[in-house]
């Protein structure tokens, strides 16, 4: 298994501003990716993570809004740039692991952001 | 887009009596996972389904990856104030790219 950290584990931030999220993994992995969980809804996956690569965003995110870092295959950072109100969301560090009979996907405890 | 349908989206339920709830998929999936949210972490995986017709135990909990690899279940028995929480199926595409279901949000009263 694999086990992430994620800081800040929350904020509260003006708008206007950005907040970098920091994701660590205590073990080397090839992927990692990040998902935003708006109030009461279900997880989507914003971008994919990949060392010595731009990361690859999902339809409806872009770079300008949520750039990404993969400085090293246990390390990543996710920026929301110029926050409104509506980013409020939990922002939440997944990475691809070997457990047992397969590949599985872990998660970190997010980061629980509300723009005021 | 793949659409993934999950019911029920609430359920209440008294301490002891066993649950179940589904996952159903417009798209052919090669594995299925099922999540447990607690308020305040990120999703916790229960079971892992890697082969259509696997059904497949972890304790009180039982799930099954459907024949047609569009559907899988999940079955908790004998419920405890613990299980509450939501869980979500979320099978995944490539990459390790997880499609969430909309979640299934599980109330246990003592």
């Amino acid at each position: 298994s694999a086990v992430i950290s994620q800081k800040p584990s929350r904020d509260i931030c003006q708008r206007g501003t950005s907040l970098t999220i920091q994701c660590q993994v205590d073990s080397q992995v090839t992927m990692m990716f990040w998902y935003r969980q708006q109030p009461g809804q279900s997880l989507t996956l914003i971008a994919t993570a990949n060392q010595g690569s731009e990361a690859t965003y999902e339809s409806g995110f872009v770079i300008d809004k949520f750039p990404i870092s993969r400085p090293n295959l246990t390390f990543s950072t996710l920026t929301v740039s110029n926050m409104s109100p509506e980013d409020s969301s939990i922002y939440l560090c997944s990475v691809e692991a070997f457990q047992g009979g397969g590949t599985e996907a872990f998660f970190g405890q997010g980061t629980r952001l509300t723009v005021v | 887009g793949q659409q993934l349908n999950q019911s029920p989206q609430s359920m209440f339920i008294q301490e002891g009596e066993d649950v179940s709830m589904n996952c159903t998929s417009s798209s052919i999936f090669n594995t299925w996972l099922w999540y447990k949210q607690d308020p305040g972490e990120g999703p916790v995986l229960l079971i892992a389904l890697y082969k259509a017709g696997e059904l497949t135990s972890n304790g009180r909990l039982t799930a099954q990856f459907g024949i047609t690899r569009k559907d899988s279940f999940l079955n908790i028995s004998a419920s405890i104030p613990s299980d509450v929480g939501i869980y979500f199926c979320a099978p995944p595409r490539g990459n390790y790219k997880l499609t969430f279901g909309k979640g299934t949000l599980l109330t246990v009263n003592p």
